[in-house]
Protein backbone atom coordinates (compact mmCIF):
# COMPACT_ATOMS: atom_id res chain seq x y z
CA UNK A 1 0.00 0.00 0.00
CA UNK A 2 1.00 3.62 -0.10
CA UNK A 3 3.19 4.98 1.89
CA UNK A 4 3.39 8.28 3.84
CA UNK A 5 6.33 9.36 5.96
CA UNK A 6 6.66 12.22 8.24
CA UNK A 7 10.44 13.86 10.06
CA UNK A 8 10.48 14.11 12.57
CA UNK A 9 8.60 11.64 14.67
CA UNK A 10 9.54 13.63 17.81
CA UNK A 11 10.82 16.89 18.81
CA UNK A 12 11.27 19.09 21.65
CA UNK A 13 11.58 22.81 21.18
CA UNK A 14 11.98 25.84 23.80
CA UNK A 15 9.74 28.62 23.21
CA UNK A 16 9.63 31.20 21.19
CA UNK A 17 11.56 28.47 18.81
CA UNK A 18 10.19 27.51 14.99
CA UNK A 19 9.93 23.99 14.07
CA UNK A 20 9.58 22.43 10.68
CA UNK A 21 7.64 18.85 10.08
CA UNK A 22 7.82 17.30 6.90
CA UNK A 23 5.61 14.88 5.16
CA UNK A 24 6.66 12.76 2.33
CA UNK A 25 4.53 10.82 -0.20
CA UNK A 26 6.96 7.84 -0.48
CA UNK A 27 5.73 5.88 -3.56
CA UNK A 28 2.93 8.11 -5.34
CA UNK A 29 2.59 11.56 -6.08
CA UNK A 30 0.41 13.72 -3.96
CA UNK A 31 -0.87 17.29 -5.33
CA UNK A 32 -2.94 17.83 -2.62
CA UNK A 33 -2.12 16.75 1.09
CA UNK A 34 -3.76 17.43 4.50
CA UNK A 35 -2.43 18.54 7.91
CA UNK A 36 -4.44 17.55 11.26
CA UNK A 37 -3.56 18.68 15.07
CA UNK A 38 -4.58 15.87 17.74
CA UNK A 39 -4.73 16.65 21.20
CA UNK A 40 -4.29 13.82 24.04
CA UNK A 41 -7.50 12.25 23.86
CA UNK A 42 -9.01 13.80 21.53
CA UNK A 43 -10.48 13.36 17.54
CA UNK A 44 -7.96 14.78 14.81
CA UNK A 45 -8.65 18.34 13.59
CA UNK A 46 -7.84 19.29 10.09
CA UNK A 47 -5.60 22.47 10.44
CA UNK A 48 -4.89 23.08 6.49
CA UNK A 49 -5.04 22.03 3.04
CA UNK A 50 -1.52 22.20 1.32
CA UNK A 51 -1.78 22.22 -2.46
CA UNK A 52 1.18 21.79 -4.41
CA UNK A 53 2.17 25.10 -6.85
CA UNK A 54 -0.51 27.01 -5.09
CA UNK A 55 -1.29 28.66 -1.61
CA UNK A 56 -2.82 26.37 1.37
CA UNK A 57 -6.22 26.41 2.38
CA UNK A 58 -6.53 26.71 6.23
CA UNK A 59 -9.50 26.18 8.06
CA UNK A 60 -11.15 28.78 10.28
CA UNK A 61 -9.36 29.51 13.33
CA UNK A 62 -5.91 28.70 11.89
CA UNK A 63 -3.65 31.40 11.88
CA UNK A 64 -1.51 30.97 8.57
CA UNK A 65 0.92 33.41 10.07
CA UNK A 66 1.69 30.59 12.67
CA UNK A 67 1.72 27.84 10.94
CA UNK A 68 3.05 28.23 7.44
CA UNK A 69 3.05 25.30 4.87
CA UNK A 70 4.84 24.82 1.71
CA UNK A 71 3.93 22.00 -1.39
CA UNK A 72 7.54 21.66 -2.28
CA UNK A 73 6.68 19.14 -4.98
CA UNK A 74 4.48 16.59 -5.94
CA UNK A 75 5.94 14.28 -2.52
CA UNK A 76 6.55 16.86 0.09
CA UNK A 77 4.80 19.25 2.18
CA UNK A 78 6.14 21.29 5.02
CA UNK A 79 4.74 22.51 8.05
CA UNK A 80 6.38 24.97 10.39
CA UNK A 81 5.32 25.95 13.27
CA UNK A 82 6.91 29.81 13.84
CA UNK A 83 7.30 31.20 17.55
CA UNK A 84 6.28 28.10 19.27
CA UNK A 85 4.74 28.22 22.16
CA UNK A 86 3.43 25.29 24.70
CA UNK A 87 -0.14 25.30 23.93
CA UNK A 88 1.15 24.20 20.62
CA UNK A 89 2.35 21.21 21.87
CA UNK A 90 0.31 18.29 20.21
CA UNK A 91 0.54 15.91 17.75
CA UNK A 92 0.43 16.88 14.41
CA UNK A 93 -0.44 14.38 11.37
CA UNK A 94 -0.63 14.78 7.45
CA UNK A 95 -2.30 12.83 4.94
CA UNK A 96 -2.48 12.36 1.39
CA UNK A 97 -5.10 11.27 -1.13
CA UNK A 98 -4.85 8.66 -4.02
CA UNK A 99 -7.31 8.71 -6.71
CA UNK A 100 -11.12 9.22 -6.48
CA UNK A 101 -13.57 9.33 -8.91
CA UNK A 102 -16.98 11.02 -8.09
CA UNK A 103 -15.91 11.36 -3.84
CA UNK A 104 -12.53 11.28 -1.99
CA UNK A 105 -10.00 9.29 -2.94
CA UNK A 106 -8.32 6.68 0.25
CA UNK A 107 -6.06 8.84 2.31
CA UNK A 108 -3.30 7.24 3.78
CA UNK A 109 -2.06 8.84 6.94
CA UNK A 110 1.92 9.36 8.49
CA UNK A 111 2.93 8.06 11.78
CA UNK A 112 2.65 11.46 13.68
CA UNK A 113 5.06 13.94 14.68
CA UNK A 114 5.01 14.74 18.54
CA UNK A 115 5.72 18.10 19.23
CA UNK A 116 6.06 19.65 22.90
CA UNK A 117 7.09 22.88 23.58
CA UNK A 118 8.76 23.86 26.70
CA UNK B 1 -21.75 23.43 12.03
CA UNK B 2 -20.85 19.85 10.65
CA UNK B 3 -20.01 17.29 12.86
CA UNK B 4 -19.88 13.63 13.06
CA UNK B 5 -19.87 12.34 16.86
CA UNK B 6 -19.87 9.14 18.75
CA UNK B 7 -22.42 7.80 21.29
CA UNK B 8 -19.49 5.89 23.45
CA UNK B 9 -16.14 7.41 24.38
CA UNK B 10 -15.34 3.50 25.46
CA UNK B 11 -16.20 0.01 24.45
CA UNK B 12 -14.83 -3.04 26.92
CA UNK B 13 -15.25 -6.58 25.30
CA UNK B 14 -13.49 -10.19 26.50
CA UNK B 15 -11.64 -11.83 23.47
CA UNK B 16 -13.73 -13.61 21.03
CA UNK B 17 -16.18 -11.26 21.29
CA UNK B 18 -18.42 -9.16 18.75
CA UNK B 19 -17.98 -5.22 18.80
CA UNK B 20 -20.05 -3.14 17.78
CA UNK B 21 -18.69 1.10 17.73
CA UNK B 22 -21.09 3.78 16.45
CA UNK B 23 -20.79 6.92 14.95
CA UNK B 24 -23.78 9.48 13.93
CA UNK B 25 -23.33 12.40 11.44
CA UNK B 26 -25.30 15.77 10.57
CA UNK B 27 -24.57 16.29 7.13
CA UNK B 28 -27.44 14.19 5.21
CA UNK B 29 -25.22 15.57 1.77
CA UNK B 30 -21.88 13.57 3.11
CA UNK B 31 -21.68 10.58 0.93
CA UNK B 32 -18.38 8.75 2.49
CA UNK B 33 -17.65 7.53 4.94
CA UNK B 34 -14.66 6.11 6.82
CA UNK B 35 -13.36 4.09 9.65
CA UNK B 36 -9.80 4.49 11.04
CA UNK B 37 -8.31 2.93 13.45
CA UNK B 38 -5.66 4.53 15.52
CA UNK B 39 -3.21 3.02 17.45
CA UNK B 40 -1.15 4.65 20.38
CA UNK B 41 1.26 7.51 18.97
CA UNK B 42 0.61 6.35 15.29
CA UNK B 43 -1.62 7.90 12.60
CA UNK B 44 -4.85 6.44 11.46
CA UNK B 45 -5.21 3.28 9.67
CA UNK B 46 -7.62 2.87 6.88
CA UNK B 47 -10.37 -0.09 7.94
CA UNK B 48 -13.15 0.02 5.58
CA UNK B 49 -15.05 2.66 4.23
CA UNK B 50 -18.76 3.17 2.52
CA UNK B 51 -20.44 5.28 -0.30
CA UNK B 52 -24.16 6.48 0.50
CA UNK B 53 -25.31 4.20 -2.03
CA UNK B 54 -25.09 1.29 0.41
CA UNK B 55 -26.24 0.21 3.74
CA UNK B 56 -23.58 -2.41 4.67
CA UNK B 57 -20.24 -3.58 3.25
CA UNK B 58 -18.07 -6.30 4.63
CA UNK B 59 -14.54 -6.67 4.94
CA UNK B 60 -12.22 -8.97 6.77
CA UNK B 61 -13.99 -9.79 10.62
CA UNK B 62 -15.64 -6.09 9.97
CA UNK B 63 -18.50 -4.50 8.60
CA UNK B 64 -19.76 -1.00 8.33
CA UNK B 65 -23.45 -0.35 8.27
CA UNK B 66 -25.17 2.63 7.29
CA UNK B 67 -28.55 3.95 8.19
CA UNK B 68 -28.83 7.02 5.85
CA UNK B 69 -32.37 7.90 7.33
CA UNK B 70 -30.93 8.56 10.92
CA UNK B 71 -27.76 9.55 9.66
CA UNK B 72 -26.17 6.49 11.93
CA UNK B 73 -22.75 5.03 11.21
CA UNK B 74 -21.58 1.54 12.91
CA UNK B 75 -18.63 -0.72 12.44
CA UNK B 76 -18.37 -4.48 13.83
CA UNK B 77 -15.37 -6.52 14.16
CA UNK B 78 -16.23 -10.14 14.51
CA UNK B 79 -14.22 -12.24 17.31
CA UNK B 80 -12.62 -9.32 18.74
CA UNK B 81 -8.61 -10.01 19.63
CA UNK B 82 -6.54 -7.78 21.56
CA UNK B 83 -4.72 -6.72 18.72
CA UNK B 84 -7.87 -4.69 18.00
CA UNK B 85 -7.73 -2.59 21.01
CA UNK B 86 -7.40 1.43 19.65
CA UNK B 87 -9.21 4.45 18.96
CA UNK B 88 -11.88 4.19 16.60
CA UNK B 89 -12.82 7.09 14.61
CA UNK B 90 -15.70 7.79 12.14
CA UNK B 91 -14.58 10.25 9.38
CA UNK B 92 -17.18 11.94 6.55
CA UNK B 93 -16.71 13.23 3.47
CA UNK B 94 -19.08 16.28 3.50
CA UNK B 95 -18.52 17.62 0.11
CA UNK B 96 -19.43 15.29 -2.29
CA UNK B 97 -18.38 17.07 -5.72
CA UNK B 98 -15.39 14.71 -6.52
CA UNK B 99 -11.60 15.23 -5.75
CA UNK B 100 -9.48 15.38 -3.00
CA UNK B 101 -11.82 16.13 -0.43
CA UNK B 102 -10.78 16.82 3.61
CA UNK B 103 -12.41 14.88 6.64
CA UNK B 104 -14.40 15.23 9.25
CA UNK B 105 -13.33 12.94 11.74
CA UNK B 106 -15.67 11.76 15.01
CA UNK B 107 -14.80 12.31 18.36
CA UNK B 108 -13.05 8.54 18.76
CA UNK B 109 -14.14 5.55 20.42
CA UNK B 110 -11.47 3.62 22.77
CA UNK B 111 -12.03 0.26 22.29
CA UNK B 112 -10.18 -2.10 25.42
CA UNK B 113 -10.13 -5.97 24.92
CA UNK B 114 -9.62 -8.12 27.28
CA UNK B 115 -8.72 -11.80 27.57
Amino acid sequence: GAVVSQHPSRVICKSGTSVKIECRSLDFQATTMFWYRQFPKQSLMLMATSNEGSKATYEQGVEKDKFLINHASLTLSTLTVTSAHPEDSSFYICSAPIGGTGGAGEQFFGPGTRLTVL
Amino acid sequence: GESVGLHLPTLSVQEGDNSIINCAYSNSASDYFIWYKQESGKGPQFIIDIRSNMDKRQGQRVTVLLNKTVKHLSLQIAATQPGDSAVYFCAENPDPSGGYNKLIFGAGTRLAVHP
